[in-house]
């Protein structure tokens, strides 16, 4: 049973570019959410996905947008890299939340961005 | 104020010792707490969690909540140097009133066990 996987690894970009980073969601997980984790730092939730949908949404600028397909893999784009844009960006999957229980999420290996 | 927030360490141990994490938090509307660990180039892992106060106990892994001072643990007993990971504190918080989903991290704590 493959878990979570994300692609590409690396990824070395300059500043004002745009990137795609892309996750595969443990199988039999419908929601996808995305984290941001800086050098020394616990990871920053971005957003979540849903159907197709996002659901909610932590303090990030709109340069950062996402996509959920019908497999439920997700991207994650991020326009206009800025150098502050450096970091380790994890995408967890999880079955349907629930509105009484929490949900455990299982992450990827992420991807290291750098912007130069 | 942080919503969650955790001593960053470093912190190094002989092997066999008890290691022991804390997290302190702000609300005290949270009442799911997670205990994730993080090798190097790895994702997070779940290791343990609890609800609300108490003790939970996994193997050498015990995790506590005092919520009357919102104070959250992890012990580890008979340390190894295999437990040489990043340990996070996280709590599922609601955001919007909607669900839980949204993971609130602490800042981890970099532990190294020496043999």
């Amino acid at each position: 049973d493959a878990g979570v996987t994300q692609s590409p690894t690396h990824l070395i970009k300059t500043r004002g570019q745009q990137v795609t980073l892309r996750c595969s969601p443990k199988s039999g997980h419908d929601t996808v959410s995305w984290y941001q984790q800086a050098l020394g730092q616990g990871p920053q939730f971005i957003f979540q996905y849903y159907e197709e949908e996002e659901r909610q949404r932590g303090n990030f600028p709109d340069r950062f947008s996402g996509h959920q397909f019908p497999n439920y893999s997700s991207e994650l784009n991020v326009n206009a890299l800025l150098l502050g844009d450096s970091a380790l960006y994890l995408c967890a999957s999880s079955l349907r939340i629930s509105f009484t229980s929490t949900d455990t999420q299982y992450f990827g290996p992420g991807t290291r961005l750098t912007v130069l | 104020q942080k919503e969650v927030e955790q001593d960053p360490g470093p912190l190094s141990v002989p092997e066999g010792a008890i290691v022991s994490l804390n997290c302190t938090y702000s609300n005290s509307a949270f009442q799911y707490f997670m205990w994730y660990r993080q090798y190097s180039r790895k994702g997070p892992e779940l290791l343990m969690y609890t609800y609300s106060s108490g003790n939970k106990e996994d193997g050498r892994f015990t995790a506590q909540v005092d919520k009357s001072s919102k104070y959250i643990s992890l012990f580890i007993r008979d340390s190894q140097p295999s437990d040489s990971a990043t340990y996070l504190c996280a709590i599922p918080a609601r955001a919007g009133g909607t669900s839980y989903g949204k993971l609130t991290f602490g800042q981890g704590t970099i532990l190294t066990v020496h043999p």
